[in-house]
């Protein structure tokens, strides 16, 4: 079976302060991981998708990294509009369904 | 990035009454629509994945008669609750993957229907 497991599960950090978010996975051939943000009251943006270990993907202050047992959501300086619950998950072999993990609160403190 | 919409944003109705939510893919053709459920504080529940022009597959515990699904397009899906009751008041989210130009593997989400049932 598929799991997921992201840490911390809430992050305060100050405006500027850089971090990192982390997702853990176990799946059976990985199809690919996932990085969406989702805001209080709305559906989940795409970020990131990741195919295989090595690969790195940037979008403004945002920097997914993957390894064959996690991924990596690096924020750089962060900003207030970057306080979200970030969601990290996998699709394995054989299937499009996502497993998801339990999601990251981040807020970013002015 | 993807466009994918939801129709209503939010709906309140009666118990008893039966409530359509639609989902469309605005700028490409999805292979796989999917609908999830989701409680306050809490993940994302995976209800049923579906494919244009045939039955949809539900997870286990979700009735089939209680939540209907019909992909009628390769931009259209429709959730309808029928004969609804408070306890089927929740957060439904319709995502869409697959589709010529599109990593086939990524789900876009849709914004998301608030259903309150009194």
């Amino acid at each position: 079976e598929d799991q997921v497991t992201q840490s911390p599960e809430a992050l305060r950090l100050q405006e500027g302060e850089s971090s990192s978010l982390n997702c853990s996975y176990t799946v059976s051939g990985l199809r690919g991981l996932f990085w969406y943000r989702q805001d209080p009251g709305k559906g989940p943006e795409f970020l990131f998708t990741l195919y295989s270990a090595g690969e790195e993907k940037e979008k403004e202050r945002l920097k997914a990294t993957l390894t064959k047992k996690e991924s990596f959501l690096h924020i750089t300086a962060p900003k207030p509009e970057d306080s979200a619950t970030y969601l990290c998950a996998v699709t394995g072999a054989g299937s499009y369904q996502l497993t998801f993990g339990k999601g990251t609160k981040l807020s970013v403190i002015p | 990035g993807a466009v994918v919409s939801q129709h209503p944003s939010r709906v309140i109705c009666k118990s008893g009454t039966s409530v359509k939510i639609e989902c469309r893919s605005l700028d490409f053709q999805a292979t796989t629509m999917f609908w999830y459920r989701q409680f306050p504080k809490k993940s994302l529940m995976l209800m049923a994945t579906s494919n244009e022009g045939s039955k949809a597959t539900y997870e286990q515990g979700v009735e089939k008669d209680k939540f209907l699904i019909n992909h009628a397009s390769l931009t259209l899906s429709t959730l309808t609750v029928t004969s609804a009751h408070p306890e089927d008041s929740s957060f439904y989210i319709c995502s869409a993957r697959g589709g010529r130009g599109r990593k086939e593997e990524t789900q876009y989400f849709g914004p998301g229907t608030r259903l309150l049932v009194l």
